[in-house]
């Protein structure tokens, strides 16, 4: 057990709706990090938060957002979903910059 | 442009053998390195790192890896492979040039046959 939760597991919806995801990190970790993770794109870093504040941006398209809470739980935000967004969506989280991440085990999302 | 190229997709190595598993990068700066292995339906679980020191660093399970500066590689390796390292290995790294992003590669499936 790595310490990340990530809720909810699964997720089904339709094109344009929107989601969101949640995290909450390894306790006494800092900084969350989104990745996106598909077959024909592998794994993709999507953004960093370190103490609440964005530290590194990474193929994150504009329809997606995230923030990080006080309490350093974490969302992702997908807006206007279409098809190609169906993905698994990992949360992870390091004690700080630099140092190993510990991986949730997921969202999967499909979107109809 | 910062990239990380593993360039075999797939492994496959008889159970006791040593395994090698390759990464080359590419990056400014001094770059973090790093290996993580994902299991079926799992989320990606830390090996090792290389940040700075003694070029082979030593990691979970037996695994190791060495940091080629020259070659700009990091190469992951095993001296005796057992059937339960069969998993997805990637590797990643942290840009040291400011921008703190992170990349991982492709990823290489490996096969440890009994």
């Amino acid at each position: 057990d790595s310490g990340v939760t990530q809720t909810p597991k699964h997720l089904i919806t339709a094109t344009g709706q929107r989601v969101t995801l949640r995290c909450s990190p390894r306790s006494g970790d800092l900084s969350v990090y989104w990745y996106q993770q598909s077959l024909d794109q592998g794994l993709q870093f999507l953004i960093q938060y370190y103490n609440g504040e964005e530290r590194a941006k990474g193929n994150i398209l504009e329809r997606f957002s995230a923030q990080q809470f006080p309490d350093l739980h974490s969302e992702l935000n997908l807006s206007s979903l279409e098809l190609g967004d169906s993905a698994l969506y990992f949360c992870a989280s390091s004690v700080a910059m630099g140092q190993p991440q510990h991986f949730g085990d997921g969202t999967r999302l499909s979107i109809l | 442009a910062q990239s990380v190229a593993q360039p075999e997709d797939q492994v496959n190595v008889a159970e006791g053998n040593p395994l090698t598993v390759k990464c080359t990068y590419s990056v400014s700066g001094n770059p973090y390195l790093f290996w993580y292995v994902q299991y079926p339906n799992r989320g990606l679980q830390f090996l090792l790192k290389y940040i700075t020191g003694d070029n082979l660093v030593k990691g979970s399970y037996g695994f190791e890896a060495e940091f080629n500066k020259s070659q700009t590689s990091f190469h992951l390796k095993k001296p005796s492979a057992l059937v339960s390292d069969s998993a997805l290995y990637f590797c990643a790294v942290r840009d040291g040039g400011g921008t703190y992003k992170y990349i991982f590669g492709t990823g290489t499936r490996l096969k440890v046959l009994a």
